[in-house]
């Protein structure tokens, strides 16, 4: 069976610093991926997503960026956080067609203070 | 602009009755619909989902109805029981090509009262 891990669970960062989380899958092969946010009181963004290794899409212009070094592995990344880049951070996975059902993780919370 | 919205942030609904809950959508290109539940402080987890070639999906005690004319869709679930209560997502997305974006609505945070 798939299996989809983020970490860490919570991070607590100072306004500047830099940001990497990391999101990996087991039990398939190429799968899509995504990272997602949810802020306080709202729904799901969509932030980027990867149909393949160095394949990344941005949906939004943000303060962040994502990279995919690895099949199965997918990171996000900031070179300086922002207040507003707080919020809860979802990885998801899904087969090869738009319509596949996307699997979440664990997400992680980051607080930028 | 809002594509997919859930009207109510909040239900709650007696242990053992039936529990709605509403999606409206905008886009008609969407094709393919989704539920998820979600705990606090936990990815959501996927519940149910329904192509637009039919206006009725059940599982156990889940069951999602689509009525494209309306562009309208809702989860029903019966018998509720407390376990239920969490926050619930309605998703949609469109089987266009490089398309791979699932719009969520806000979402609705359902109390089962024991």
């Amino acid at each position: 069976s798939q299996t989809i891990h983020q970490w860490p669970a919570t991070l607590v960062q100072p306004v500047g610093s830099p940001l990497s989380l990391e999101c990996t899958v087991e039990g398939t092969s190429n799968p899509n991926l995504y990272w997602y946010r949810q802020a306080a009181g709202r729904g799901l963004q969509l932030l980027f997503y990867s149909v393949g290794i160095g394949q990344i899409s941005s949906e939004v212009p943000q303060n962040l960026s994502a990279s995919r070094p690895q099949d199965r592995q997918f990171i996000l990344s900031s070179k300086k956080l922002l207040l507003s880049d707080s919020g809860f951070y979802l990885c998801a996975w899904s087969g090869g067609f738009s319509t596949d059902t996307q699997y979440f993780g664990p997400g992680t919370r980051l607080t930028v203070l | 602009d809002q594509q997919v919205k859930q009207n109510s942030p909040s239900l709650s609904v007696q242990e053992g009755r039936i529990s709605i809950l509403n999606c409206d959508y905008t886009n008609s290109m969407f094709d393919y619909f989704l539920w998820y539940k979600k705990y606090p402080a936990e990815g959501p987890t996927f519940l149910i989902s329904i192509s637009s070639i039919k206006d009725k999906n059940e599982d156990g005690r889940f069951t999602v109805f689509l009525n494209k004319s309306a562009k309208h869709l809702s989860l029903h679930i019966v018998p509720s029981q407390p376990g239920d209560s969490a926050v619930y997502f309605c998703a949609a997305s469109y089987s266009g090509a490089g398309s791979y974006q699932l719009t969520f609505g806000k979402g609705t945070k359902l109390s089962v009262i024991p």
